[in-house]
């Protein structure tokens, strides 16, 4: 079975900070890897998704993530916050392959940015 | 293009009565997730359905159960209704495509239980 781990349960920023939230997946196959974003009082959004290709990718917002195979982590990055980046951001999992497991997601991180 | 919807928005129950909550896919998808967001617990995994089948389900009693109906939509239906049910039941839905391009799985606003 497929798990996640996201390292931060809570971060506080202050606007313009870098952030990088960490995520680590356990799966021995081939997975697809999403950082999805819960704005307060909204729903589930997707904020970027890595399949294959260029391990570097760049999602809405300024949001970028990075897939490193041999350490099995997909970090979500982004350059500079800003107060409407106060959310709760999930990092989640999928075998590819099409496997029974389905969308396994991690505890999930609280952002808050400062003003 | 509609999105992932949900209904009942909010349905508030008595301890021990069922709740039924209804959730249409995006046009073209086949496969619905359910998933319980309960406070402080994140997104916990509940059912998915997939052409009609249930391909596989979360760590769950059985008083959790479900369906998917041929034209994709899905209820999901809890039994004998505890306090701690509460939560936000969220469905998802997506092309099950198992090749190597992927899918991407997209979420609707929620469905808002209160057991009381």
């Amino acid at each position: 079975a497929q798990s996640v781990s996201q390292h931060n349960h809570h971060v506080i920023l202050s606007e313009a900070a870098s952030l990088e939230l960490g995520c680590n997946y356990s799966y021995g196959g081939t997975v697809n890897l999403f950082w999805y974003v819960q704005y307060p009082g909204q729903h589930l959004q997707l904020l970027l998704k890595y399949f294959s290709g260029d391990p570097l990718v760049k999602g809405i917002k300024g949001f970028e993530a990075e897939f490193i195979k041999s350490k099995f982590s997909f970090n979500l990055r982004k350059p500079s916050v800003q107060w409407s980046d106060t959310a709760e951001y999930f990092c989640a999992v999928k075998d590819s392959g099409g496997g029974a497991d389905g969308l396994t997601f991690g505890k999930g991180t609280h952002l808050i940015i400062q003003p | 293009e509609a999105g992932v919807t949900q209904s009942p928005t909010h349905l508030i129950k008595t301890r021990g009565q069922q709740a039924t909550l209804r959730c249409s896919p995006i046009s073209g998808h086949t496969s619905v997730y359910w998933y319980q967001q309960a406070l402080g617990l994140g997104l916990q995994f509940l059912l998915w359905y997939d052409e009609g089948e249930e391909r596989n389900r979360g760590n769950f009693p059985p008083r959790f159960s479900g369906r998917q109906f041929p034209n994709y939509s899905s209820e999901l239906n809890v039994n004998a209704l505890e306090l701690e049910d509460s939560a936000l039941y969220l469905c998802a839905s997506s092309f099950e495509n198992r090749g190597p391009s992927g899918n991407t799985i997209y979420f609707g606003e929620g469905s808002w239980l209160t057991v009381v």
